[in-house]
């Protein structure tokens, strides 16, 4: 199986400061169409699972612009440019190139 | 907008059985891939089974092989996972997402509790 490794797994930071989190795959998730189906999630407490990034880089409709990803191969990266008050909860890298799918531990993300 | 409507959780005792509904509405629920994921208290994102749209291919995790059972009802819009043999270290929330690679969008889930 892919073991997808995130860090750091807690994440404080001050409000309009940057974050960065990085996840690490144990196998290139470059599909054979081409494709890298890396993608991260966010939890705030309480919510369900929602969608920020999909193939590595790509923001969601309604994701803020200071969402951002990056990445190849086996190595990826989100960042978010200035953290605010709703970014507070826990991140999740994901690939889906392999089967099973697997997900990163998690990075929870709070305000110092 | 998209929706996935979970249901049919609850609790169960252990070697028990369950079936987990998710109604999908808000899009064509025939061409799209689905899949389940859970969520054991305070812990993070399992990856459970994933469904083709035509329901002729399904993946399962090595802990649920043998066990759950993935399928779906097209006509009904409809996902379903029947679980058997549960175990303690099945209590979870269990959501249905669309898609398999990208799953972009997820229910609110369904608690399943295993315990005597």
């Amino acid at each position: 199986d892919v073991v997808m490794t995130q860090s750091p797994l807690s994440l404080p930071v001050t409000l309009g400061q940057p974050a960065s989190i990085s996840c690490r795959s144990s196998q290139n998730l470059v599909h054979s169409d081409g494709s890298t189906y890396l993608n991260w999630f966010q939890q705030r407490p309480g919510q369900s699972p929602r969608r920020l990034i999909y193939k590595v880089s790509n923001r969601d409709s309604g994701v803020p612009d200071r969402f951002s990803g990056s990445g190849s191969g086996t190595d990826f990266t989100l960042k978010i440019s200035r953290v605010e008050a709703e970014d507070v909860g826990v991140y999740y890298c994901m690939q889906g190139t392999h089967w099973p799918r697997t997900f990163g531990q998690g990075t929870k993300v709070e305000i110092k | 907008e998209v929706q996935l409507l979970e249901s049919g959780g609850g609790l169960v005792q252990p070697g028990g059985s369950l079936r987990l509904s998710c109604a999908a509405s808000e899009f064509t629920f025939s061409i799209y891939a689905m899949t389940w994921v859970r969520q054991a208290p305070g812990k993070g994102l399992d990856w459970v089974s994933s469904i083709s749209p035509s329901g002729d291919s399904t993946y399962y995790a090595d802990s649920v092989k043998g066990r759950f059972t993935i399928s779906r009802d097209n006509s009904k819009n409809t996902l379903y996972l029947q679980m058997s043999s549960l175990r303690a270290d099945d209590t979870a929330v269990y959501f249905c997402a669309r898609n398999w690679g990208d799953l972009d969008y997820w229910g609110q889930g369904s608690l399943v509790t295993v315990s005597s």
